[in-house]
């Protein structure tokens, strides 16, 4: 199964700096079929990108894909107090779909 | 606007059984393939399982196989896990979401399951 493994553990940043979050893949994913995930506390997680760039219904276009093969990016312009969260990436180019071990977005 | 709500969850002994459920609303639920997922403390989110729209295909991880089973009742906008012989790293917070090509779109807030004697 592909491995992702995201960096870094966790970004400490205040409100209107930009952030960019890190995927990397064990192997190459087919199709860019790599997602990314907000997660809140006792919330249900939101899809916010698939496709590796295309923004889900509703996202704001603060939030940017990018990446290719094994090398995947989330960045986030500027940062609004209701980003702080963890975000995860997950690819389903191959089976089973998994899932990296996120990162924690921290407010500095 | 989609709602998925879980329960169903709890503390059981190892070698025990629970069935979850999940309630759905705010969309064709027949429509969908529908995916569960849990998330262990500490770690990433796992794919459990995932039953296709008719209920007769289905797939598991590895790990559950031959212990739990997923099902549905579309007249009933309704997703079900069956989770038998149960165990210690079975414990975690469990998610049903809505299936979109691969990616999960829309999730619930999730039930725990906690396996401890």
């Amino acid at each position: 199964e592909i491995v992702l493994t995201q960096s870094p553990g966790t970004l400490s940043l205040s409100p209107g700096e930009g952030a960019t979050l890190s995927c990397r893949a064990s192997q190459s994913v087919s199709s860019n079929y790599l997602a990314w995930y907000q997660h809140k506390p006792g919330q249900a997680p939101r899809l916010l990108i698939s496709g590796a760039s295309s923004r889900a219904t509703g996202i704001p276009d603060r939030f940017s894909g990018s990446g290719s093969g094994t090398d995947f990016s989330l960045t986030i312009s500027r940062l609004e107090p209701e980003d702080f969260a963890v975000y995860y990436c997950q690819q389903y180019g191959s089976s089973p779909e998994t899932f990296g071990q996120g990162t924690k977005l921290e407010i500095k | 606007e989609v709602q998925l709500v879980e329960s169903g969850g709890g503390l059981v002994q190892p070698g025990g059984s629970l069935r979850l459920s999940c309630a759905a609303s705010g969309f064709t639920f027949g429509s969908y393939w529908m995916t569960w997922l849990r998330q262990a403390p500490g770690k990433g989110p796992e794919w459990v399982a995932t039953i296709k729209q008719g209920g007769n295909e289905r797939d598991y991880v590895d790990s559950v196989k031959g212990r739990f089973t997923v099902s549905r009742d579309n007249a009933k906008n309704s997703l079900f896990l069956q989770m038998n012989s149960l165990r210690a790293e079975d414990t975690a917070m469990y998610y049903c979401a809505r299936h979109m090509w691969g990616s999960f779109d829309y999730w619930g807030p999730g039930t725990l399951v906690t396996v401890s004697s």
